[in-house]
């Protein structure tokens, strides 16, 4: 099955412990990306990749560090995690055709920075 | 800058009443994406529907349909008969065609279906 999958889908952590939020997809997408959904706000992109070892900021990539050393994985790494950073972070993936394709989200992670 | 705005915040329908989910745009680029997301209350983003700039026609599908007006910059989704299954949060979303393919989201309207 075609799928982009996050890990955790829920994480409580306090300020200051680093963490890591993987992304996988099995799609072969060349494009990946991570974005954060805050009430009143919509979602946001925080970093993308076109592609293995190309990475670029997003809107609001402070305090954020992405890297992609694989076409499948793209994980998302808060090194000094604040209160702020509390949010739902999902990341997406597609093709890259010439212009936008449909990007495929993940189920999102759930995060709680105390 | 790409701007997404969609007004209404909250709409409360009864079932099997017509709803439309108002989306207006801003872009500088002559071409274009805009993209309906629906996020249900299990909070999965499932993708409804791509359109791009140079493609107005008007798109059905089932009880769900899209109207783009690029003279007002609009691309409004209207739901038929609508059910409690449609009660969601719906995102309007806009694309360049630059390499970073990213979505800019309107803030999203929350729809309620009542019995």
């Amino acid at each position: 099955e075609a799928q982009v999958t996050q890990n955790p889908r829920y994480l409580i952590t306090v300020t200051g412990k680093k963490l890591t939020v993987t992304c996988s997809q099995n799609m072969n997408h060349e494009y990946m990306s991570w974005y954060r959904q805050d009430p009143g706000l919509g979602l946001r992109q925080i970093y993308y990749s076109m592609n293995v070892e190309v990475t670029d900021k997003g809107d609001v990539p402070e305090g954020y560090k992405v890297s992609r050393k694989e076409k499948r994985n793209f994980p998302l790494i808060l090194e000094s995690p604040s209160p702020n950073q509390t949010s739902l972070y999902f990341c997406a993936s597609s093709l890259i055709t010439g212009g936008p394709d449909e990007q495929f989200f993940g189920p999102g992670t759930r995060l709680t920075v105390l | 800058a790409q701007k997404v705005t969609q007004a209404q915040t909250e709409i409360s329908v009864v079932e099997k009443e017509d709803v439309t989910l108002d989306c207006v745009y801003e872009t500088r680029d002559t071409t274009y994406y805009l993209f309906w997301y629906k996020q249900p209350p299990s909070g999965e983003l499932v993708f409804l529907i791509r359109r791009n700039s140079f493609d107005e026609q008007n798109e059905i599908s089932g009880r769900y349909s899209w109207n783009f007006q690029k003279s007002t910059s609009s691309f409004n989704f209207t739901i038929t008969a609508s059910q409690v299954v449609d009660s969601a949060v719906y995102f309007c979303a806009l694309s360049g065609s630059g390499a970073n393919s990213k979505l800019t989201f309107g803030k999203g309207i929350t729809l309620s279906v009542r019995p």
